[in-house]
């Protein structure tokens, strides 16, 4: 079961590129590494998911190292409509699914 | 567009009720879940479901019970309520019986009080 460690937070500015990383350590062969977003009084949304290298598309990018212990959520040039929870989810063959706690970003103006 | 909607927003029971949470998805998704949400833990799982009428414990069922009696409609059950399950309860439902990269699609939650 891979456990995922997560930031409590970070805080940003507008217009900076914010890198938000998980480890998971435990990390299977199978397992995918999925992004969700949450506002206040929603449920989680889905950003971005990937399973080595990099992946991108218009929200964000995904960089995952050749060992895969570790991701990193990019988010190019935030505003503060970006300011929400991040929850990094290893998924695995399993049917194990592992949320991080999350990572509070607060995007300053 | 995946909908996920919860049949209610806030509820308040009393301790000891039998409270039942109801989630229905509108696109026909194989797998569904029902998780927890509290302050810190981030969320949790307690069961999930592959198909109609299967159904798998995650890593908090105790307490909790669940129904997929349709394809598209999934419940859980607190089938004795207590204090320590006030928290926010999440639906989530994804396509196809693959885990492993199947985007979940979540209904905004439920707050329940347990009194």
């Amino acid at each position: 079961l891979a456990k995922t460690t997560q930031p409590i937070s970070m805080d940003s500015y507008e217009g900076q590129e914010v890198n938000i990383t998980c480890s998971h350590n435990n990390i299977a062969t199978n397992d995918y590494i999925t992004w969700y977003q949450q506002f206040p009084s929603q449920g989680p949304r889905f950003i971005i998911q990937g399973y080595k290298t990099k992946v991108t598309n218009e929200v964000a990018s995904l960089f995952i190292p050749a060992d895969r212990k570790s991701s990193t959520l990019s988010l190019p040039r935030v505003s503060l409509s970006d300011t929400a929870v991040y929850y990094c989810l290893v998924s695995g063959s399993a049917r194990q699914l592992t949320f991080g706690s999350g990572t509070q970003l607060t995007v300053l103006p | 567009d995946v909908k996920v909607t919860q049949s209610s927003r806030y509820l308040v029971k009393r301790t000891g009720e039998k409270v039942f949470l109801e989630c229905v998805q509108d696109m026909d998704h194989e797998n569904m879940f029902w998780y927890r949400q509290d302050p810190g833990l981030g969320l949790r799982l307690i069961y999930f479901s592959y198909d109609v009428k299967m159904k798998e414990k995650g890593d908090i069922p105790e307490g909790y019970s669940v129904s997929r009696e349709k394809k598209e409609r999934f419940s859980l059950i607190l089938e004795s309520a207590s204090t320590n399950q006030t928290s926010m309860y999440l639906c989530a439902s994804s396509l196809t019986a693959g885990f492993s990269n199947q985007p979940q699609h979540f209904g905004d939650g439920t707050r329940l009080s347990i009194l």
